[in-house]
């Protein structure tokens, strides 16, 4: 059973507001992820890390910001929310694997509405 | 990254198998091959991966052509929670990123 969680589950906020979305896990990965996923469509990665102090954009450019002080812990912020930034967020971590054979963990997601 | 192609969609009646094909004619020699699936409303889950040989676990088998360049998710007896998008991943070695594409929407049948 994955020990990764994020909050808040759901969000529904004005535009021009800034909002955190943490995630968490309890596994010791040292790799972290950020995607976000419209519904029925596929997902695409916007952050990585891969220790503290480590991030990275992903595939899917992004004005959302990630940050990795703690291992155990990867917030997303959006410094000023809009409705194009409507969607769900999904957290993973996976542990160092040998040749890309390490899996990963997903959290339940945060559904963000931006009005 | 390499690429993966599989079907948009496909059905089947519960309690019999289910065969979810996957091409990846673009993988690398030290590539894995990975198959998570994703429940309405949840995050994706982890379902089993390979490099070379068949692999089987508790959810599925996969059964990994000779030449690497395809590979089959088995569901040995679908059930109604086993209905879900499935995404069949290609890793890279050196990376540890996944690169989702859309997916298999699998539909099963009461």
């Amino acid at each position: 059973e994955a020990d990764i969680y994020q909050t808040p589950r759901y969000l529904v906020i004005g535009t021009g507001k800034k909002i955190t979305l943490e995630c968490s896990q309890t596994m010791g990965h040292d790799k972290m992820y950020w995607y976000q996923q419209d519904p029925g469509m596929e997902l695409h990665l916007i952050h990585y890390s891969y220790g503290v102090n480590s991030t990275e954009k992903g595939d899917l450019s992004s004005e959302s910001t990630v940050s990795r002080i703690r291992t155990e812990h990867f917030p997303l912020t959006l410094e000023s929310a809009r409705p194009s930034h409507t969607s769900q967020y999904l957290c993973a971590s996976s542990a160092t694997g040998i040749f890309g054979s390490g899996e990963l963990f997903f959290g339940e997601g945060s559904r963000l509405t931006v009005l | 990254d390499a690429k993966t192609t599989q079907p948009n969609s496909m059905e089947s009646n519960e309690e019999e198998p289910v065969h979810l094909p996957c091409n990846h004619s673009t993988i690398s020699g030290t590539d894995y091959i990975h198959w998570y699936r994703q429940l309405p409303s949840q995050g994706p889950e982890y379902v089993i991966h390979g490099l070379t040989s068949n692999v089987n676990n508790r959810m599925a088998s996969l059964a990994i052509a000779e030449d690497r360049k395809s590979s089959t998710l088995i569901l040995h007896r679908a059930t109604l929670r086993d209905a879900a998008v499935y995404y069949c991943i290609i890793r890279e070695t050196s990376g540890s990123r996944l690169t989702f594409g859309e997916g298999t929407q699998l539909t099963v049948n009461p």
